[in-house]
């Protein structure tokens, strides 16, 4: 019953592999992100989407590339992986971004490990 | 620009006392919201409470409240009779206008003591 669900939870991989995050939410929302928690705890947006297109994408190398075959699932392939790309990744989901109290619910997050 | 600032990296209180995290914010946009997220150690981001800019009062859940002083633009949280399990990260964040995105503080360790 798991609202916003992310996997893997632990992903460990070498430099230069492509890997894939995959996300999804049962809240019936229309919007989702992913978000970038470093080692430092710093928590920032990467993309977010409403109803599948593409609403923000904040300078991010384009060896990251969401996709969201539905309004449901957002997910997050990443190529040729750098050590650099090692961080926590958070999959989140809102309701419609026009509401004021536009809150946002996470799922576990990913710990992505490049070695 | 806007930004959020949480000037205690950490803290540590006895259980049972009322805690206070600090969290100011700029914006000169007049129509924003705050929240408040934990993040215990397990890693997950819990959602705990929203004000919005026009919110005549300050918004409660439970233990938890949000102490909104438009004039200083503070959102502190204050966590009454504190337990153990509160042991965690705190970020406080804010979404400004219609802007789908939310912008984190750098967060404040929170340490309950037995």
């Amino acid at each position: 019953d798991t609202a916003v669900s992310q996997t893997p939870k632990y992903l460990v991989t070498q430099m230069g592999n492509d890997k894939s995050i995959k996300c999804e939410q049962n809240l019936g929302h229309d919007t989702m992100y992913w978000y970038k928690q470093d080692s430092k705890k710093f928590l920032k947006i990467m993309f977010s989407y409403n109803n599948k297109e593409l609403i923000i994408n904040e300078t991010v190398p384009n060896r990251f590339s969401p996709k969201s075959p539905d309004k449901a699932h957002l997910n997050l392939h990443i190529n040729s992986l750098e050590l650099g790309d090692s961080a926590v990744y958070f999959c989140a989901s809102s309701q419609e971004v026009r509401l004021a109290k536009n809150i946002q619910y996470f799922g576990a997050g990913t710990r992505l490990s490049v070695l | 620009a806007q930004k959020i600032t949480q000037t205690q990296p950490g803290m540590f209180v006895q259980e049972k006392e009322a805690v206070t995290l600090d969290c100011t914010y700029d914006t000169s946009d007049p129509s924003y919201g705050l929240f408040w997220y934990k993040q215990p150690s397990s890693g997950e981001m819990i959602f705990l409470i929203y004000q919005g800019s026009y919110d005549q009062q300050n918004a409660t859940e439970g233990r938890y409240s949000l102490n909104f002083q438009k004039a200083r633009k503070s959102a502190n949280l204050v966590i009454s009779a504190s337990q153990l399990g509160d042991s965690a990260m705190y970020f406080c964040a804010m979404r400004v206008g219609r802007d789908d995105k939310i912008i984190f503080g750098k967060g404040t360790r929170l340490h309950i003591l037995p």
